[in-house]
């Protein structure tokens, strides 16, 4: 089983600024790594598939890079509504699905 | 547009089945696509239990596989859990998802739609 690690648990960012969430695989996954954004009493919501592919309807300011075992997510500039966990998942040669133990960005 | 919905009791007796119903509007589960469930205890994280594909064929987390089954109704465009011997550790939110396959969301099987979900609670 692959296993997904993120970092940091949590991340105090203040609005407007750049917040950086990484996500380490303990093989390699190519590309095929997802981020979720999950907001309390909400499911989790598709940002980035494919490691870098913006899912339909999510704002510029969210980008994702990395390939292998090393990811990123970037948010540009942090909004308001930006405040979340975040998770990854990949999807390499599954099953099984594997998610990362999630980033919390709150506010500083 | 595409929603999942999903229905179910919420509340389970310990040794029991826990069975949950994903139905789906807006798309077709005949005309592709894999149809996930993913679960997330109070205050935790997100873990697969397994996927089905519209052709039948299931997919389960090892860790879980011995308890799990998953089938899908095309007649009635929805796709079914069941988890045998349920304790308290299976208490959580129950997700039902739509996961992309080869020929969807570019070839990759990231989860593009998900439904509310449903808290199910493992007590007597």
């Amino acid at each position: 089983e692959i296993v997904m690690t993120q970092s940091p648990a949590t991340l105090s960012v203040s609005p407007g600024e750049r917040a950086t969430l990484s996500c380490r695989a303990s093989q390699s996954v190519s590309s095929n790594l997802a981020w979720y954004q999950q907001k309390p009493g909400q499911a989790p919501r598709l940002l980035i598939y494919g490691a870098s592919t913006r899912a339909t309807g999510i704002p510029a300011r969210f980008s994702g890079s990395g390939s292998g075992t090393e990811f990123t997510l970037t948010i540009s500039s942090l909004q308001s509504e930006d405040f979340a966990v975040y998770y990854c998942q990949q999807y390499n040669n599954w099953p099984p699905v594997t998610f990362g133990q999630g980033t919390k960005v709150e506010i500083k | 547009q595409v929603q999942l919905q999903e229905s179910g009791p919420g509340l389970v007796k310990p040794s029991e089945t826990l069975s949950l119903t994903c139905a789906v509007s807006g798309y077709s589960i005949s005309s592709g696509y894999y149809w996930g469930w993913i679960r997330q205890p109070p205050g935790k994280g997100l873990e697969w239990i397994g996927s089905i594909y519209h052709s039948g064929s299931t997919y389960y987390n090892p860790s879980l596989k011995s308890r799990v089954t998953i089938s899908v109704d095309t007649s009635k465009n929805q796709f079914s859990l069941k988890l045998s011997s349920v304790t308290a550790a299976d208490t959580a939110v129950y997700y039902c998802a739509r996961q992309g396959d080869g020929y969807n969301l570019g070839g990759h099987d990231a989860f593009d739609i998900w439904g509310q979900g449903t808290m199910v609670t493992v007590s007597s």
